[in-house]
């Protein structure tokens, strides 16, 4: 059983281009989250995702920025004109239930995608 | 607004010693988690910790936590250089199923 892939894992964007993140979570998990981490940092919270819907964005920046996480394939952060402040690492990590479903619930975490805007 | 805390944020020590690292958090929560991140990889699920006084130890880490005083401690015992790490605390935000608050990581350097 693999565990959260994500992909790219380095991905450097030139100032207005697009950046895409894609995220596989582990076989069997339905419940996706992503985070962002900026240097020194701890990570902060951005959205939640179940299959096909959004669940919480609330972390989310209101423009430029969207989640997607459709019934096939990966989940997909999508960075729209990027900014030299977007330039953090990209956290997944995906869970079979919601953390207080059961006790003992975790999130298992990708590698992460480091991001860089020049 | 919930804040966590962690200190020291870096910190570097000789093998065989002992140390602790503080992870404060501002309100009420009954879950706090610990983590361990090596450059450029994953984040590691080390610790759950659940309830008032659970104490979890695995090797030569062992986690604390005193929900009263807000407060969980990592205390590693006669460190080896394979603990070098980052290592996090996040807490469970009190009224939301799944999110999670992060301290920002204590940076440790465990030197032969």
């Amino acid at each position: 059983n693999a565990g959260v892939m994500q992909n790219p894992r380095h991905l450097v964007r030139r100032r207005g281009q697009e950046a895409r993140l894609r995220c596989s979570p582990m076989k069997g998990h339905s419940h996706v989250y992503w985070y962002r981490q900026l240097p020194e940092e701890g990570l902060k919270f951005m959205v939640y995702l179940q299959k096909e819907n959004i669940i919480d964005e609330s972390g989310m920046p209101k423009e430029r920025f969207s989640a997607e996480f459709p019934k096939e394939g990966p989940s997909i952060l999508r960075i729209q004109q990027v900014v030299r402040g977007d330039s953090a690492a990209y956290f997944c990590a995906s869970s079979p239930l919601i953390y207080r479903q059961a006790t003992n619930t975790e999130a298992f975490f990708g590698q992460g995608t480091r991001l860089t805007v020049v | 607004e919930l804040k966590v805390e962690q200190n020291p944020l870096f910190l570097s020590m000789q093998e065989g010693k002992n140390y602790t690292i503080y992870c404060n958090y501002s309100t009420t929560s009954d879950r706090l988690y610990w983590y361990r991140q090596d450059p450029g990889k994953s984040l590691e699920s080390l610790f759950v910790l659940l309830s008032n006084g659970a104490v979890k130890q695995e090797g030569r880490l062992m986690a604390s936590l005193d929900t009263k005083a807000r407060l969980s401690t990592l205390h590693i015992t006669a460190a080896v250089h394979d603990l070098s790490a980052t290592y996090f605390c996040a807490v469970d935000m009190e009224d939301s199923n799944y999110q999670l608050i992060w301290g920002a990581g204590t940076k440790l350097i465990i030197k032969p």
